[in-house]
């Protein structure tokens, strides 16, 4: 059972829609982070927030935009995405920034 | 160069053989690393830190050679179960202390 709790699990969404992704952590954790899976690659970093505030951006276009309203949530609001967008986005905590991560069993994106 | 590499496998072995993978990493002022497993379309989930005493949980094994570079991670008696996807990370200080993924390490057990 994780304790980092992401929804929808599954989402299909045209190149026109607006959809968030939600993450979720009662874990007391500091930092929070957003990555991107392809199928057979590692995850790759998007985002991380520290105490609740921005801290790294990995050149990450626009279209994706996230937002942390208090220490344990965590979204990623979805907007005119492409379909190469179409991946596995995986939220994770840790306690402090950098360090042990967990993370949630991922939002699987479709983006037709 | 990439930061932390990983031979991607796949490694078939048979049920009850010990495996070893080995991940090597760029930065010698490396902090921290873990090993994480992946199975087929989930999370990631933490198999274990690595320290530099080395450290053993059950029947698995991690290793740090900061003199050489890299991390290991030996699994004896493999199991079945123990058919994923091994991931080597590591806490890479400059570049802002990110958490720095391998590319992973398929392992297969079979009968």
């Amino acid at each position: 059972d994780t304790e980092v709790t992401q929804t929808p699990k599954h989402l299909v969404m045209g190149m026109t829609n607006k959809k968030s992704l939600k993450c979720e952590q009662h874990m007391g954790h500091r930092a929070m982070y957003w990555y991107k899976q392809k199928a057979k690659k590692p995850p790759e970093l998007m985002f991380v927030y520290s105490y609740e505030k921005l801290s790294i951006n990995e050149s990450v276009p626009s279209r994706f935009s996230p937002e942390c309203p208090n220490s344990s949530l965590l979204n990623l609001h979805l907007h005119a995405l492409q379909p190469e967008d179409s991946a596995l986005y995986l939220c994770a905590s840790s306690q402090e920034p950098p360090g042990e991560l967990f993370f949630g069993e991922g939002s699987r994106l479709t983006v037709l | 160069r990439k930061e932390v590499e990983q031979d991607p496998g796949p490694f078939n072995v048979p049920e009850g053989a010990t495996v070893a993978f080995n991940c090597t990493y760029s930065n010698s002022a490396s902090q921290s690393f873990f090993w994480y497993r992946q199975d087929c379309r989930k999370e990631p989930k933490l198999l274990m830190s690595v320290y530099s005493s080395g450290n053993e949980d059950g029947r698995f094994t991690a290793q740090l050679n900061r003199a050489s570079q890299y991390i290991s991670l030996l699994i004896r008696d493999s199991k079945l179960s123990d058919s994923a996807t091994y991931l080597c990370v590591g806490i890479l200080t400059g570049g802002g202390n990110k958490l720095t993924f391998g590319t992973g390490t398929q392992l297969k057990v079979e009968l």
